[in-house]
């Protein structure tokens, strides 16, 4: 139990160009997921916190318009990549904690490697 | 200021031996701290976690302890095995901050066969 998904694992695209990453938790309810961005040889970064049906909490430094922030439904949550610069090339990694799982507990997700030519 | 420790960024253990990862925090609002495995290129999986009302909690080859007046906790691994061998990292947490987690800098473990 307590599985979470991303898609794609790793996507390239253009300068200028916007991506969306999903995270998915599939076998729970996620009441509040996380996104984190991970740099070469460094811990996880916290980018920004969701919760079901509200708006995003970003942490300091974290450009709102850049990096948007969906959490649609209790199962889904979405980051969307605007404008994409080769600065944003990184790893994007998102985590849930919810209902019925241990809800303190945050499970992550595998990853989505950006690549930003 | 960095309120989850990892001092020993490597440890190598030989095949079959107890591996010993400690973790110190100086946060005393921190009640909830979690140990997580992971590999280059993937998400963090979560291994084991304790509350700060136990000293101790067991899962397996896995043991975390728990010292609140050290602000210190460990994990054990025993029997290591070379399937083990991954960056581990510590993590905190308080309920009044949405459950975010402050991550410790990891220890790369090794397990030698």
């Amino acid at each position: 139990g307590a599985v979470v998904s991303q898609h794609p694992s790793r996507v390239i695209c253009k300068s200028g160009t916007s991506v969306k990453i999903e995270c998915r938790s599939l076998d729970f309810q996620a009441t509040t997921m996380f996104w984190y961005r991970q740099f070469p040889k460094q811990s996880l970064m916290l980018m920004a916190t969701s919760n079901e049906g509200s708006k995003a909490t970003y942490e300091q430094g974290v450009e709102k318009d850049k990096f948007l922030i969906n959490h649609a439904s209790l199962t889904l949550s979405t980051l969307t990549v605007t404008s994409a610069h080769p600065e944003d090339s990184s790893f994007y990694i998102c985590s849930a904690r919810g209902k019925g799982i241990g809800a303190d507990t945050q499970y992550f997700g595998p990853g989505t490697r950006l690549t930003v030519l | 200021d960095q309120q989850v420790k990892q001092n020993s960024p490597s440890l190598s253990v030989q095949e079959g031996r107890i591996s010993i990862l400690n973790c110190d925090y100086t946060n005393s609002m921190f009640d909830y701290f979690l140990w997580y495995k992971k590999y280059p290129a993937e998400g963090p999986t979560f291994l084991i976690s304790i509350s700060s009302i136990k000293d101790k909690n067991e899962d397996g080859r896995f043991t975390v302890f728990l010292n609140k007046s050290a602000k210190h906790l460990s994990l054990h691994i025993v029997p290591s095995q070379p399937g083990d061998s991954a960056v581990y990292f510590c993590a905190a947490s308080y309920r009044g901050s949405a459950r975010q987690l402050t991550f410790g800098s990891g220890t790369q473990l090794t397990v030698l066969p």
